[in-house]
């Protein structure tokens, strides 16, 4: 059973970067058949899809967030990671990692991790 | 963007209770459709996919329907473990875009 883990700082100063790591277990990252994604949820904004990275190391982001995003995979450690740049108080959510099920372009998100709370303050 | 619009935002049910969720697209996504339920400090579960297919292991109690810009997700006899938010997400292009939610809860 394929389970995914996030880790990183509860507290991101204003203007600084936002860094995550999410941990695969259960499985090979390098899969065929899965895209890796992350998403956050907040009081303002509810759901936001930030954006996805192939095993391969290629990626995709939200349009409303590319110019701060960078996402990138480790395959060698089985895991994924989030950096945004640039934090204000309106990057402050839980953010989730998930699993994209793509049988074509596009998929479902089938396995999610618990999320980690992140808050941007000084 | 594609805008989808979830309803009702809230609903107070009791145990046995025939739901239903409704969720509109701004445009037609054919059946790219999922339904997720949020348990607080739980990972988020995927329940239905491609408007009305049911994931593997998730009981019958819950179904999905509609295609194009109109659907419906409907919780047959509501169990205590149902009382969650649950969200509609489409996939049909990015970025992918999430519903507001609708948080269900005990009368």
């Amino acid at each position: 059973q394929v389970q995914l883990q996030e880790s990183g700082p509860g507290l991101v100063q204003p203007s600084q970067t936002l860094s995550l790591t999410c941990s695969v277990s259960g499985g090979s990252i390098g899969a065929v058949g899965y895209y890796w994604s992350w998403i956050r949820q907040s009081a303002g904004k509810g759901l936001e899809y930030i954006g996805r990275v192939y095993p391969m190391g290629g990626t995709d982001y939200n349009p409303s967030l590319w110019s701060r995003v960078a996402m990138s995979i480790d395959t060698f450690k089985n895991r994924f990671s989030l950096d945004l740049r640039s934090v204000t108080a309106a990057d402050s959510a839980i953010y989730y990692c998930a699993r994209l099920k793509v049988p074509s372009a596009h998929g479902v998100f089938d396995i999610w991790g618990q999320g980690t709370v992140v808050t941007v303050s000084s | 963007d594609i805008q989808m619009t979830q309803s009702p935002s809230s609903l107070s049910a009791t145990v046995g209770d025939r739901v239903t969720i409704t969720c509109q697209a701004s445009q037609d996504i054919s059946n790219s459709l999922t339904w997720y339920q949020f348990k607080p400090g739980k990972a988020p579960k995927l329940l239905i996919y491609g408007a009305s297919t049911l994931e593997a292991g998730v009981p019958s109690r819950f179904s999905g329907s509609g295609s194009g810009t109109d659907f419906s997700f409907t919780i047959s006899s509501l169990q205590p473990e149902d009382f969650a938010t649950y969200y509609c997400q489409h996939y049909d292009n990015l970025p992918y875009t999430f519903g507001q939610g609708t948080k269900l809860e005990i009368k």
